[in-house]
């Protein structure tokens, strides 16, 4: 499949653990953030989305934290499974607002999981 | 529904020449982004179509450039093409709001274009 990054960050956890990646992002003005997932071969796919006037938001097995403060963003995954494995990113949106928008991903996360 | 198709997947380019990738969006999504992905720049956005205009830009130079069709299919173009721009291209359709803004939580990838410059 396409390699989607050399030197990435990883993560390697055990099947039925729960997985944390995290991300920093740049702009403090930054007004909504996606975490999206990339498997071998494939463009990304959406995973869940949080607004900043937010803190946490859950989804199906995933919940993503948003500090702020710190300029930081975490995916935590439950349970995870094989099927997980794959390359995470985290965009923030830097658009003006409206129809305007812009984003910018990190450089993303490899997480592999050991059945 | 059909998802988001990019045609050619892979493509070998020299120096100098130009390329036109092509993108078909997921039925009754109008706006259409392009990104560039890179193992050493990463996921990069390049821009986004709507309503047959560029309506965002990323930092991109003049050398990308695109269109949009009444049908809400895209193209990009890079000219005079450099090593650099070897990469996986992305294109990504969403719908549009009546207030104009992109649903980006319904954003979807294809899966890219896969182009070399030797």
């Amino acid at each position: 499949g396409e390699s989607v990054g050399l030197h990435l960050p990883t993560l390697s956890v055990q099947e039925g653990d729960n997985s944390i990646i995290n991300c920093a992002y740049s702009n403090s003005a930054s007004d909504y953030f996606i975490w999206y997932k990339q498997e071998s071969g494939k463009g990304p796919q959406f995973i869940i989305d949080i607004r900043s006037n937010m803190d946490k938001r859950q989804g199906q097995r995933v919940t993503v934290l948003l500090n702020k403060t710190v300029k930081h963003l975490s995916l935590q995954i439950a349970a995870t499974q094989p099927g997980d494995s794959a390359v995470y990113f985290c965009a923030e949106n830097m658009g003006s607002g409206g129809s305007n928008y812009k984003l910018t991903f990190g450089k993303g996360t490899l997480l592999t999981v050991n059945p | 529904k059909a998802g988001v198709t990019q045609t050619p997947r892979y493509l070998i380019k020299t120096r100098g020449q130009q390329v036109t990738l092509s993108c078909s969006p997921i039925s009754g999504h109008r706006s259409v982004s392009w990104y560039q992905q890179t193992p050493g720049q990463g996921l990069q956005f390049l821009f986004e179509y709507f309503s047959e205009t560029q309506r965002n830009k990323g930092n991109f130079p003049g050398r990308f450039s695109g269109r949009q069709f009444s049908n809400s299919r895209s193209e990009m173009n890079v000219s005079t093409l450099e090593l650099g721009d070897s990469a996986l291209y992305l294109c990504a359709s969403s719908p549009v709001r009546a207030s104009g803004r992109s649903v980006l939580y319904e954003q979807y990838f294809g899966p890219g274009t896969r182009l070399t410059v030797t």
